[in-house]
C-alpha cells in the first residue's frame, strides 16, 4: 500500500521568511496529492492540492511542486506570516474509495 | 449545510467499556472516512466507505468497528475500550464527483480511555 514520508517534523522561520515541506511517497499509482493545514485544537482544512499530470500549481502564497520520476512533492509558502503558524500534513490518495494516506506532519512556527 | 458533524466532542472511558462516536454529513457524499490523531502525530485511517452498506478497513481497524446503513451517517463502535485508543477521531467525508476527492473533515471528538 502507500507510504508517504514527511520531513522536516518541526520547522521555525521568521516572519518573512519562506519555508518548504516536503514529502515522499511509495505507490508510483498514486494521482492526487493534497495538503492540509491543521490549527491547534482544530480540524484540517484543505489548503492546496494537486494532481499527478500537474507539476506545479500555485495559490497566492502557496504553491506547490510534484516530482513524478522522483515521488516526491513540496508545499512552499512564501513571505510567511504569524498566522501561518500550524501543523501541516501532506497525503496521497491511494485509489480505492479515495482514501488519502497521511504524512506524518510538520509544525510550522512562524516567528514575528 | 452542516457539511460533517460528530458526537460527542469529549468523552472519558474506563477500560473495558464501549461507545459509538457519531458522524454524520448533509453534503450527500458517497464516501465518508474515520481517521484517529494520536498526540504529536499525523492521521491514521481506520475504516472508511464507498457508500451505504459497503465498508473497508484502512491502516488500524483493530479494536473498532463500523456500519453504513444510510448516505449520511458513518458510526464508529468502539468495544472493550483499551488505554491504546486514547485519541482524537475525525470524520470525513467527499465526493467522487465532487472537487478532487476534497475530504471534509468533522471537529473531532476527544477520548480518553483511564
Amino acid at each position: 500500500g502507500e507510504n508517504v514520508e514527511q520531513h522536516p517534523s518541526t520547522l521555525s522561520v521568521q516572519e518573512g521568511d519562506s519555508a518548504v515541506i516536503k514529502c515522499t511517497y511509495s505507490d508510483s499509482a498514486s494521482n492526487y496529492f493534497p495538503w492540509y493545514k491543521q490549527e491547534l485544537g482544530k480540524r484540517p482544512q484543505l489548503i492546496i492540492d494537486i494532481r499527478s499530470n500537474v507539476g506545479e500549481k500555485k495559490d497566492q502564497r502557496i504553491a506547490v511542486t510534484l516530482n513524478k520520476t522522483a515521488k516526491h512533492f513540496s508545499l512552499h509558502i512564501t513571505e510567511t506570516q504569524p498566522e501561518d503558524s500550524a501543523v501541516y500534513f501532506c497525503a496521497g490518495r491511494n485509489n480505492q474509495g479515495g482514501k488519502l494516506i497521511f504524512g506524518q506532519g510538520t509544525e510550522l512556527s512562524v516567528k514575528p | 449545510n452542516a457539511g460533517v458533524t460528530q458526537t460527542p466532542k469529549f468523552r472519558i472511558l474506563k477500560i473495558g467499556q464501549s461507545m459509538t462516536l457519531q458522524c454524520t454529513q448533509d453534503m450527500n457524499h458517497n464516501y465518508m472516512y474515520w481517521y484517529r490523531q494520536d498526540p504529536g502525530m499525523g492521521l491514521k485511517l481506520i475504516y472508511y466507505s464507498v457508500g451505504a452498506g459497503i465498508t473497508d478497513k484502512g491502516e488500524v481497524p483493530n479494536g473498532y468497528n463500523v456500519s453504513r446503513s444510510t448516505t449520511e451517517d458513518f458510526p464508529l463502535r468502539l468495544e472493550l475500550a483499551a488505554p491504546s485508543q486514547t485519541s482524537v477521531y475525525f470524520c470525513a467525508s467527499s465526493s467522487p464527483s465532487g472537487r478532487l476527492n476534497e475530504q471534509y473533515f468533522g471537529p473531532g471528538t476527544r477520548l480518553t480511555v483511564t
